[in-house]
């Protein structure tokens, strides 16, 4: 069966723009969380949903924003990037929204350059 | 931002050695931790889990050990092989807190062969 499926792979924006990053969880999985990972700061959880809801928001600022649609697949957008926003984003899925006994996947990641 | 820490940033390990890779969590409240492998390019890979109501668990050449008295977790690696070269993250859940992970910094093993 398919794992998580993140699209684009690899993208370069401009200070300014936006960029939305897409990801399509293992089938049937219902919980999706997107993280940022840097060199400097580590994996940092953005926010996490399950049902088209957000169940839990990471402290990162308003420009940060995802969704979930009703086939469970998610987006996350970033309005007005900056160069900080450089960084590998990771998006894992889950059957249900508590972890306890249910396995969080990964997938590849999107890598962002803003120049 | 938050993080689970750790206690060294690069380990290198002798092909066929054991590895043994350390993790310090601060919040008595997580319940559930997870190691993940990270290699080059990729996504974080799934290793093993253990919930707070266990001190050991053992998977296929892996055992995870979580001491909850000093808030400390290990990840022991048997017959560590090339392959294993990687860096490994630990993750916390706190109860409560649905599906958010909390990750430490990260420590990379490299295999000499």
């Amino acid at each position: 069966k398919a794992g998580v499926t993140q699209t684009p792979r690899y993208l370069i924006k401009t200070r300014g723009q936006q960029v939305t990053l897409s990801c399509s969880p293992i089938s049937g999985h219902r919980s999706v969380s997107w993280y940022q990972q840097t060199p400097g700061q580590g994996l940092q959880f953005l926010f996490e949903y399950f049902s088209e809801t957000q169940r839990n928001k990471g402290n990162f600022p308003g420009r940060f924003s995802g969704r979930q649609f009703s086939n469970s697949r998610s987006e996350m957008n970033v309005s007005t990037l900056e160069l900080g926003d450089s960084a590998l984003y990771l998006c894992a899925s889950s059957l249900q929204g508590q972890p306890l006994g249910n396995t969080i996947y990964f997938g590849e990641g999107s890598w962002l350059t803003v120049v | 931002g938050e993080s689970v820490g750790l206690h060294l940033p690069t380990l290198s390990v002798q092909e066929g050695d054991n590895s043994i890779i350390n993790c310090a969590y601060s919040n008595s409240a997580s319940d559930y931790f997870i190691w993940y492998k990270q290699e080059s390019g990729k996504g974080p890979q799934f290793i093993i889990d253990i919930r707070s109501n266990m001190d050991k668990r053992q998977g296929q050449r892996v055992t995870v050990l979580l001491n909850k008295t000093v808030k400390h977790l290990s990840l022991q690696i048997a017959a560590t092989q090339p392959g294993d070269s990687a860096v490994y993250f630990c993750a916390e859940n706190i109860r409560g807190q649905g599906g958010k992970l909390i990750f430490g910094q990260g420590t990379e093993l490299s295999v000499k062969p």
